[in-house]
């Protein structure tokens, strides 16, 4: 079993462009979050997505938008990028319910110049 | 806001002493609480998963502790070894998957 995959590893963009990151959830699992973490920080909450539809959300600016595909696949999707944005993007997916462990993916490692 | 307080913030033992990592909440309502470990540059792997109706949960090493009415846990690493260095991460949840976490224990293991 792959567990959660993330593409691409790492990412360089410069302010104002925009970018979409992927992942892939680990197999028998149906809800992904994602989650932004600075440079010495925790992870912080961006959003959740269950049957395709966006459940939760995190205290960050509409310019983060996302999307779930039929095969329980996201993407993350920043618009207007940022300095702040440079981040390890973190994907995490796990089975409905709530009760089972996340399973986190390596991270995309975002730079914005 | 609900927040997580990780205590202390970083740690230098020697190889073979146990340790004991600090984690406080302030909400009370929490489902579970997890235990990560993250090293530099990569993603979180989950060591410990606990229900709030349990009071602690054991992996080899490694016991993590849960008390609900002060808003506590702790994870205990009997004899480190320099392999447990990393950062270790505690997170809780509501309900609905998600986490909050703290910002970590950096903790590196001397031989």
């Amino acid at each position: 079993d792959a567990g959660v995959t993330q593409s691409p590893t790492h990412l360089i963009k410069t302010r104002g462009q925009q970018v979409t990151l992927r992942c892939s959830p680990k197999s028998g699992h149906d809800t992904v979050s994602w989650y932004q973490q600075a440079l010495g920080q925790g992870p912080q909450f961006i959003f959740q997505y269950y049957e395709e539809e966006e459940r939760q959300r995190g205290n960050f600016p509409d310019r983060f938008s996302g999307h779930q595909f039929p095969n329980y696949s996201s993407e993350l999707n920043v618009n207007a990028l940022l300095l702040g944005d440079s981040a390890l993007y973190l994907c995490a997916s796990s089975p409905t319910g709530g009760s089972e462990k996340l399973l986190f993916g390596s991270g995309t490692q975002l730079s914005v110049l | 806001k609900q927040e997580v307080t990780q205590i202390p913030a970083a740690l230098s033992v020697p190889e073979g002493e146990n340790l004991v990592l600090n984690c406080s909440f302030t909400d009370s309502a929490i489902y579970n609480l997890q235990w990560f470990r993250q090293d530099p540059g990569k993603g979180l792997t989950s060591l410990l998963l606990i229900q709030s109706s349990q009071r602690e949960q054991t992996s080899g090493r490694l016991n993590a502790s849960l008390d609900k009415s002060s808003g506590r846990s702790t994870l205990y690493i009997a004899a480190s070894q320099p392999g447990d260095s990393a950062t270790y991460l505690c997170g809780y949840t509501g309900g609905g998957n998600k986490l909050t976490f703290g910002t970590g224990t950096q903790l590196k293991v001397e031989l």
